[in-house]
């Protein structure tokens, strides 16, 4: 099983500025299977990177992922109100499909 | 319009049985692999398990092995989960999503609340 782990655990930062979350697999992730997902509280998750750096459709430009292997980022160029919410890097390129335990992106 | 509606949570005592439903519609059904992934009270999400296309394949989480079994309806455009011997630690907001090995989980249902207690 590939342990995803996700740091920091909180990020608080002001609305336009850069964030940063990290997302560090115990072993390589075959071929960058590697996505992100929104979270916000009574809503359904939501896709917004796959393979490690493809937006998925309709997110906006200001989030980006990179990385490869066993180091993984997603960056959100500059924080609008609406990005605060916990976010989660998951694998699924060998099951079981594992999730981070997610980093959760507040207020300052 | 791509949705998934799951339905068949409540409330249920340790060691005790319940089935949840999810119901797609806006895509081929048939075509897709679809899943269970949980969240429990404060806690992050959880894959549960997997069915493919056709359920010719299928996984499981180890919390979950010999107690839960996934199945799907082509016909009824559905997917299902039953929990039997539950445990407390099963509570959880339980979401269908559609993704597969190398898709990753691109729709999500509101989910459904399971609450094992006495």
């Amino acid at each position: 099983e590939i342990v995803l782990t996700q740091s920091p655990g909180t990020l608080s930062l002001s609305p336009g500025e850069r964030a940063t979350l990290s997302c560090r697999a115990s072993q390589s992730v075959s071929s960058s299977y590697l996505a992100w997902y929104q979270h916000k509280p009574g809503q359904a998750p939501r896709l917004l990177i796959y393979g490690a750096s493809s937006r998925a459709t309709g997110i906006p430009d200001r989030f980006s992922g990179s990385g490869s292997g066993t180091d993984f980022t997603l960056t959100i160029s500059r924080l609008e109100p609406e990005d605060f919410a916990v976010y989660y890097c998951q694998q699924y390129g060998s099951s079981p499909y594992t999730f981070g335990q997610g980093t959760k992106l507040e207020i300052k | 319009e791509v949705q998934l509606v799951e339905s068949g949570g409540g409330l249920v005592q340790p060691g005790g049985s319940l089935r949840l439903s999810c119901a797609a519609s806006g895509f081929t059904f048939s075509y897709y692999s679809v899943n269970w992934v949980r969240q429990a009270p404060g806690k992050g999400l959880e894959w549960v398990s997997s069915i493919s296309s056709s359920s010719s394949t299928i996984y499981y989480a180890d919390s979950v092995k010999g107690r839960f079994t996934i199945s799907r309806d082509n016909a009824k455009n559905s997917l299902y989960l039953q929990m039997n011997s539950l445990r407390a630690g099963d509570t959880a907001l339980y979401y269908c999503a559609r993704g597969d090995l190398y898709s990753p989980f691109d729709y999500w249902g509101q989910g459904t609340l399971v609450t094992v207690s006495s």
